[in-house]
């Protein structure tokens, strides 16, 4: 099946230092979704990706897809205390029986020292 | 209801009992998905749903685990027999599937965290 490794899996900055998740899969992928998982609550969407070579932006937040679309990445400018949390990405499947099955990385847990 | 809603939040059960673990997604939601999360882990997929069509169950660990989602909308997560391993955070999502735009930002639930003794 389908499965995306992501890197690293823990990371510790100061507050104002840059941060970025990278998200790898041996398959290509048809779209990827990131989440975020605040501590003690569930994870909330953030943002999908789907063209080669995509690259959104959320305020400090720029995601990218891979021009092969098997990587992404998200990363954070000057992070603040309210980035903490832990960030997934996930990848749909796109055909087969398993149409729309979402699986998730195992996440990155960004801590922000003050 | 405005969200995904599991019952229960919290389940203490004794080792040997059966657990039913319910999810009510969000109204029109056609996809449904029930994830278990260990701490500090990512989401582990077990099994979702489109309508009332198990379409895969791979992730299920093993016969003792089971779900239904008969009318297409509320979702149950049945497991047998329970065992301490079992202990975890279970989740649940749902989804508007659209086949053609894959644009299935998936809801979560609070999740039901269960404790098996």
């Amino acid at each position: 099946g389908q499965q995306v490794m992501q890197i690293p899996q823990y990371q510790h900055v100061q507050e104002g230092e840059d941060f970025t998740t990278y998200c790898n899969s041996s398959t290509t992928l048809s779209n990827i979704q990131w989440y975020k998982q605040r501590p003690g609550g569930h994870p909330v969407f953030l943002i999908q990706l789907v063209k080669s070579g995509e690259v959104k932006k959320q305020k400090r937040l720029t995601f990218q897809f891979g021009e092969a679309k098997k990587n992404s990445s998200l990363h954070i400018t000057a992070t603040q205390t309210t980035d903490v949390g832990t960030y997934f990405c996930a990848a749909q499947n796109a055909g087969g029986t398993s149409y729309g099955k979402l699986t998730f990385g195992q996440g990155t847990i960004l801590t922000v020292h003050p | 209801g405005a969200g995904v809603s599991q019952s229960p939040r919290y389940k203490v059960t004794k080792r040997g009992q059966d657990v039913a673990l319910r999810c009510d997604p969000i109204s029109g939601h056609v996809s449904l998905y029930w994830y278990r999360q260990a701490l500090g882990q990512g989401p582990e997929f077990l099994t979702y749903f489109n309508y009332e069509a198990q379409q895969d169950k791979s992730g299920l660990p093993n016969d003792r685990f089971s779900a239904e989602r008969p009318e297409g909308s509320i979702s149950t997560l049945t497991i047998q027999r329970t065992e301490q391993r079992d202990s975890a955070m279970y989740r649940c999502a749902s989804s508007f599937f659209d086949r053609g735009l894959l644009n299935t930002e998936a809801f979560f639930g609070q999740g039901t965290r269960l404790t098996v003794v």
